[in-house]
């Protein structure tokens, strides 16, 4: 998975606590990114960084944030919890074109 | 923004045989086009890609197609196996300095039978 770590891989929280999922990376990618997949939704952009400090919000960006403190780290935190965000949670890096994802966090809300 | 449709949303054919997935796209100005192969529990997977100054790639038993002036691009997998049974997804995107953000489509299942 290109040097890309996500954790935690699963977890189950209660609706309106906070959740942050963390993405790490070894290959000092400069742009990293937060997916959700749904079933008949493919992937859809949450946040995405192209810097340290540096974020921007995606397609799907009501309920989420996120911060990149170090190049390798970039976090995404749900401030409190709904059903709705039940998902698989994927972080993408990338230099040029080629962007490589990680193995994904599955998180059901209930 | 950026709308990527996929066709069909399921696909099954007979090993050996050739596959073909289609997604048409509304943005004329993106400008790269991946795709991807996602199996059980595992991340997308780049198998190949292609940029709006080409029309045609390959690599091995897969090939892509881009079609700008109709804005759609194929999937093409020859000699089909069944290890490439999994999920496929095309996205696209105006790669720009601030990331490349991807819009994916839905996905096609792809099953082949052996």
């Amino acid at each position: 998975d290109a040097g890309i770590t996500q954790s935690p891989r699963h977890k189950v929280t209660e609706t309106g606590t906070p959740v942050t999922l963390r993405c790490h990376q070894t290959e000092n990618h400069r742009y990293m990114y937060w997916y959700r997949q749904d079933p008949g939704h493919g992937l859809r952009l949450i946040h995405y960084s192209y810097g340290v400090k540096d974020t921007d919000k995606g397609e799907v960006s009501d309920g989420y944030s996120v911060s990149r403190s170090k190049t390798e780290d970039f976090l995404l935190t749900l401030e409190s919890a709904t059903s709705s965000q039940t998902s698989v949670y994927f972080c993408a890096i990338s230099e040029l074109y080629e962007q490589y994802f990680g193995p994904g966090t599955r998180l059901t809300v209930t | 923004g950026e709308n990527v449709e996929q066709h069909p949303s399921t696909l099954s054919v007979q090993e050996g045989d050739s596959a073909v997935i289609k997604c048409t796209y509304s943005d004329s100005a993106s400008n790269y086009f991946p795709w991807y192969k996602q199996e059980l529990g595992k991340g997308p997977q780049l198998i190949i890609d292609i940029r709006s100054n080409v029309g045609e790639k390959k690599d091995q038993r897969i090939a892509v197609t881009l079609n700008k002036t109709a804005k759609h691009f194929s999937l093409h997998i020859t000699e089909t196996q069944p290890e490439d049974s999994a999920v496929y997804f095309c996205a696209a995107s105006d790669n720009r300095e601030y990331g490349n953000k991807l819009v994916f489509g839905a996905g096609t299942i792809l099953r082949v039978k052996s």
